[in-house]
């Protein structure tokens, strides 16, 4: 069965320092991966994706995540991080169950940028 | 290019009232979700539609929440009675069929029962 896990529900980092938000993933399957952001009142927007053409994926507003297939890991990065980062950011996976496709979505983790 | 556009923003309303929430998905997409996010219980899914037919409704809290997509460009979720515990952001998201698709969503309905 799928699942998700962020390991981290909060994290805080100073503006100008790397960001790390953490997930593994269960798959009993080839999954595709994808990290969302969710800014206050807003919905959530994609940041990246991972569909299995390369390990290491470029996303928007300079975040990149890389797929690690022996440690079921798709942790997000990023190398400086800027006050607009502040938000709430969920990694999703995605299966194909016999021709129905499921987005099982992770708890979620909520970043502060200190400035 | 537009995206999943949702109606009303937000919605204040008594309980016992009815509620209806639109949806209009990104021309093209063939699956759209309906999801529920409160503080407590963090983003749910309610119901999920291909082509127009609803695929999984496990989601859906009781009987007095519907969905209904009577054509590929319009979905609506109906709460009737509504209660206090059913205040939350409702949020629509449409895709593509297919693996790697990502969902799109739409900014969401803020929804207060009083």
């Amino acid at each position: 069965a799928q699942s998700v896990t962020q390991l981290d529900s909060h994290v805080s980092v100073s503006e100008g320092t790397p960001v790390l938000l953490r997930c593994n993933y269960s798959s009993s399957y080839s999954p595709s991966l994808f990290w969302y952001v969710q800014h206050p009142n807003k919905g959530l927007q994609l940041l990246l994706k991972y569909t299995s053409a390369a390990t290491l994926v470029k996303g928007i507003n300079g975040f990149e995540a890389e797929f690690k297939k022996s440690e079921t890991s798709f942790h997000l990065t990023k190398p400086s991080a800027h006050m607009s980062d502040a938000a709430e950011y969920f990694c999703v996976v995605s299966e194909d169950t016999s021709g129905t496709y499921k987005y099982i979505f992770g708890t979620g983790t909520r970043l502060k940028v200190l400035a | 290019d537009a995206g999943v556009i949702q109606s009303p923003r937000h919605e204040v309303t008594e309980m016992g009232q009815e509620v209806t929430l639109r949806c209009k998905p990104i021309s093209g997409h063939n699956s759209l979700f309906w999801y529920r996010q409160t503080m407590m219980r963090g983003l749910e899914l309610l119901i999920y539609f291909n082509n127009n037919v609803p695929i999984d409704d496990s989601g859906m809290p009781e009987d007095r929440f519907s969905a209904k997509m009577p054509n590929a460009s319009f979905s609506t979720l109906k709460i009737q009675p509504s209660e206090p515990r059913d205040s939350a952001v409702y949020f629509c998201a449409s895709t593509s069929r297919g693996l790697n698709q990502p969902q799109h969503f739409g900014d969401g309905t803020r929804l207060s029962i009083l």
